[in-house]
């Protein structure tokens, strides 16, 4: 059984800040980690994944996220966010093999970013 | 223009009743899903198809049943609808099963 939890339920910061949204999974096996982003009243937007390699992966609009696997975490980061990109953050696990292509979501983080 | 279409956008239906949510993807894809969102859980599975054989089904209830007319359409029977199954209900599709999966607009299902 694989899970996601997203620590923080919301998150505020403003324009220019940096900003971390929190995800750490339990999955016993190989998995692929992605990322999520929601607009209010839109369906979610694929921003970026993880598998294997680099555990720095970069995604679409300045996001990047890091992989541990000592720490089960996988965080989205952005160096200087920007008025739009306020929206929820999905975080999702899934098993990396032919057993399994259902993506198991965190509860999400919302982020809000002020002028 | 939108890849993954759904239709309707909203849809109201009374308790008992039966719906047909459409989905259809014009990305060329080979799988299709269902995910489930609303306000008491998180997004949640429901089906996985693979040129459009069923994969898997993690809905426990046999009043959703995925209806695959072609490779590039899953749509989504409702029967005998509750109030609980009110929720915003999205399409994905990805180029392969377990690729990356891109998500349509959703349907928001209100059963009063």
């Amino acid at each position: 059984t694989q899970t996601v939890s997203q620590s923080d339920a919301h998150v505020t910061v403003f324009e220019g800040d940096s900003v971390e949204l929190r995800c750490n999974y339990s999955y016993g096996g190989s998995i692929y980690l992605s990322w999520y982003i929601q607009h209010h009243g839109r369906g979610l937007q694929f921003l970026l994944k993880y598998y294997s390699g680099n555990p720095v992966v970069q995604g679409v609009n300045g996001f990047e996220a890091e992989f541990s696997k000592s720490d089960s975490s996988f965080h989205l980061r952005k160096a200087s966010v920007h008025w739009s990109d306020s929206a929820v953050y999905f975080c999702a696990v899934s098993a990396y093999n032919n057993a399994g292509a259902k993506l198991t979501f965190g509860g999400g983080t919302r982020l809000t970013v002020r002028p | 223009d939108p890849k993954i279409i759904q239709k309707p956008k909203y849809l109201v239906a009374v308790t008992g009743s039966e719906k047909i949510l459409i989905c259809e993807q014009y990305l060329g894809h080979n799988a299709m899903y269902w995910y489930r969102q609303s306000a008491k859980k998180p997004l949640e599975f429901m089906f996985s198809y693979s040129y459009q054989k069923l994969m898997d089904n993690q809905t426990a209830s046999s009043r959703f049943q995925p209806q695959s007319s072609k490779k590039n359409h899953l749509d989504l029977q409702i029967t005998a609808l509750k109030p609980d199954d009110s929720a915003t209900y999205f399409c994905a599709s990805s180029q392969h099963w377990g690729d990356e999966q891109y998500f349509g607009p959703g349907t928001r299902l209100t059963v009063l």
